[in-house]
């Protein structure tokens, strides 16, 4: 069975931190992996990896998927209050392109001013 | 902008009622999704539509059925509510051709009592 896995689950950081999010997977047939934001509403794109080993970037937040080891990351450096969210991983995957995603339990990240 | 849009942010409904949760994009996409949303377990899909007329089931499609007449409508239908119904209700739309980001709307948060 295809799974996402996100850790940790929630995490307390002041501003001004750098804080690591992690996403592993066990899929069959990887055809790229996204990170979502999610505030008190619907979530927001952020990035989409498709190549092992390119890092992703967008401001103070960055991404890297490692294929090999079937994981990725998302960076947040200088964290603001505003990165308070819920952060979400999914995957895409499957022999068929119906755009089906597999979502990870997400993230829960807080900073405190 | 791309857009897309739920009935209702908040819903409130007694069990065994039908319930009707209706989505709407305007970008023209083939694939829509509704899923739902409880702490701990992230996004779990209801069910998807690659086409008018054409559903999948999801992970979890007990208790629940979908409708989708026109292109950028997908409705979710509650037979009978239960308490067990109680949740966010995200919709989401994408592409058929890739890339396969999903968009989605703001969330139904149904209460069932």
């Amino acid at each position: 069975e295809d799974k996402v896995v996100q850790s940790p689950l929630s995490l307390v950081v002041h501003e001004g931190d750098t804080v690591t999010l992690n996403c592993s997977y066990e899929v069959t047939n990887f055809r790229s992996l996204l990170w979502y934001k999610q505030e008190k509403k619907a979530p927001t794109f952020l990035f989409m990896l498709t190549s092992s080993g390119i890092e992703k970037k967008s401001g103070r937040l960055s991404s890297i998927l490692d294929k090999k080891e079937l994981f990725s990351i998302l960076n947040i450096t200088a964290t603001q209050t505003g990165d308070s969210a819920i952060y979400l991983c999914a995957v895409e995957a499957g022999s068929s392109n119906t755009g089906k995603l597999i979502f990870g339990q997400g993230t829960t990240l807080q900073v405190k001013p | 902008d791309v857009k897309v849009t739920q009935s209702s942010r908040y819903l409130v409904k007694r069990t065994g009622e039908k319930v009707f949760l209706e989505c709407v994009q305007d970008m023209d996409h083939e694939n829509m999704f509704w899923y739902r949303q409880d702490p701990g377990l992230g996004l779990r899909l209801i069910y998807f539509s690659y086409d008018v007329k054409m559903k999948e089931k999801g992970d979890i499609p007990e208790g629940y059925s979908v409708s989708r007449e026109k292109k950028e409508r997908f409705s979710l239908i509650l037979e009978s509510a239960s308490t067990n119904q109680t949740s966010m209700y995200l919709c989401a739309s994408s592409s058929s051709s890739g890339p396969y980001e999903q968009y989605f709307g703001p969330g139904t948060r149904l209460t069932v009592t």
